[in-house]
């Protein structure tokens, strides 16, 4: 079964750093992996979406790498804003599963403080 | 706003109710789940209807019954709940491109979720 670990839990900052949020998983059989972010009382929203055979995405100030061989991925996050403090989870969407099903990691809670 | 819409987003039910959770999307999609996160484990599969046609159940106990009555609607019924059901249930969708294995590899699409607490 797959299991996916994000580190860290949780993580806070002051507004402008860089920040590196990290995610594993134990099969690298995948046909994609996921970011996304929940705020408080809402739903997932999607980040980013890696396909097994490319290496990175990017989106405004948000940058994901995959490394599938070695089962990681990383959430950059450029210039840290407020606003961006969310809990981010990373999903994985395995070759071994049934139909459509993600394995989620824990998430890491951000702050990022003005 | 996600295009998926969930109702009640707050219910409080004793263990011997009925009660049932309502999920609608809006984004012309013909694949929805539903998921249970709670506190103390990552969020979990439940139900996948595709093409509406229930094609996973995640050993999900009996008393929760999910009910997709077209692409655009999907329910979770709810009867004799224990107090470790209370979780936020989420409803995604998607796009499917067929009901073999590989088909579901859209991004998913969340809606806000229902908080559920049993007492």
């Amino acid at each position: 079964k797959q299991e996916v670990t994000q580190i860290p839990a949780a993580l806070s900052v002051p507004e402008g750093e860089n920040l590196v949020l990290n995610c594993s998983f134990t099969d690298s059989a995948i046909y994609n992996l996921q970011w996304f972010r929940q705020d408080p009382g809402k739903g997932l929203t999607s980040l980013l979406l890696i396909q097994s055979s490319q290496r990175e995405q990017t989106s405004g100030r948000l940058n994901a790498s995959l490394d599938k061989s070695s089962g990681r991925s990383t959430l950059y996050i450029a210039a840290s804003q407020p606003g961006d403090s969310a809990t981010y989870l990373c999903a994985v969407r395995d070759r071994g599963s049934t139909l459509g099903r993600l394995y989620f990691g824990r998430g890491t809670q951000l702050t990022v403080w003005p | 706003e996600t295009g998926v819409t969930q109702t009640p987003r707050h219910l409080v039910m004793g263990m011997t109710n009925k009660k049932s959770l309502k999920c609608e999307q809006h984004l012309g999609h013909n694949a929805m789940y539903w998921y249970k996160q709670s506190a103390k484990k990552p969020l979990e599969l439940m139900f996948v209807y595709s093409l509406e046609e229930r094609v996973e159940n995640n050993s999900v106990p009996s008393r929760f019954s999910p009910e997709c009555p077209n692409s655009s609607h999907l329910f979770l019924h709810l009867h004799t709940l224990q107090p470790e059901d209370s979780a936020l249930y989420l409803c995604a969708s998607s796009q499917a491109h067929a009901r073999t294995s590989g088909s579901l590899t859209d991004t998913q699409y969340f809606g806000p979720g229902t908080r559920l607490t049993v007492l």
